[in-house]
């Protein structure tokens, strides 16, 4: 297992609320990563934040947003909720320089 | 939008036979990974290659890259039941983001 955790393991919310999903990185890790996969598919980029800094963001809306902090865990926020945002959470931490990451459980996430 | 693809989408085998699955990319890289992800939980990095190797190895895995045909296979030998699992390449995009494919499913069969 690696070093990054994440919380909730599991969640249920209705269409239009919000959510906060976190991410404790592995140590010495200052950079992490948000990924939103749906059933059978892979991994798709949200956003990466380096230095409590986004410094790269893939292609989903504003609702999507993102915090690190200065012990660089980090959080997702989603704003109102849609059915398709159901899907596994995965966030991941490394080290700016390197390329290999790092991976939590995920959170699975439900919208009704 | 995707980078790599894997092929194929799904592959059984008996325990013992080795595994083979491709990916392919789109545009110029500086390395490619892969990842193993077992049932519905975190991704496990297994291997990277840099865009200037051809092959490299790490215990049963093979990989070897063509960057003119841009491409990669990952090769599992000797496969066990704890093969069992979906695994993905990732490539870097222009921005040194990591994108992953949508994986191959590996089933490895008693």
């Amino acid at each position: 297992e690696t070093g990054v955790t994440q919380s909730p393991t599991h969640l249920i919310k209705t269409r239009g609320q919000q959510v906060t999903l976190r991410c404790s990185s592995q140590s010495g890790h200052n950079t992490v990563s948000w990924y939103q996969q749906a059933l059978g598919q892979g991994p798709q980029f949200i956003f990466q934040y380096y230095r409590e800094e986004e410094n790269g963001r893939g292609n989903f809306p504003p609702r999507f947003s993102g915090l690190q902090f200065p012990n660089y865990s980090s959080e997702l926020n989603v704003n109102a909720l849609e059915l398709d945002d159901s899907a596994l959470y995965l966030c991941a931490s490394k080290i700016q320089v390197a390329y290999e990451q790092y991976f939590g459980p995920g959170t699975r996430l439900t919208v009704t | 939008s995707q980078q790599g693809e894997e092929d194929p989408q799904a592959l059984s085998i008996q325990e013992g036979e080795n595994a083979t699955m491709n990916c392919s990319y789109k545009t110029s890289i500086n390395n490619l990974q892969w990842y193993r992800q077992n049932s519905g939980r975190g991704l496990v990095h297994l291997i990277l290659i840099r865009s200037n190797e051809r092959e490299k190895h790490s215990g049963r895995l093979r990989v070897t890259l063509d960057t003119s045909k841009k491409s990669s296979s990952l090769l599992i030998t000797a496969s066990r039941a704890a093969d069992t699992a979906s695994y993905f390449c990732a490539t870097d995009d222009r921005d040194d983001k990591i994108i992953f494919g949508k994986g191959t499913r590996l089933h490895i069969l008693p």
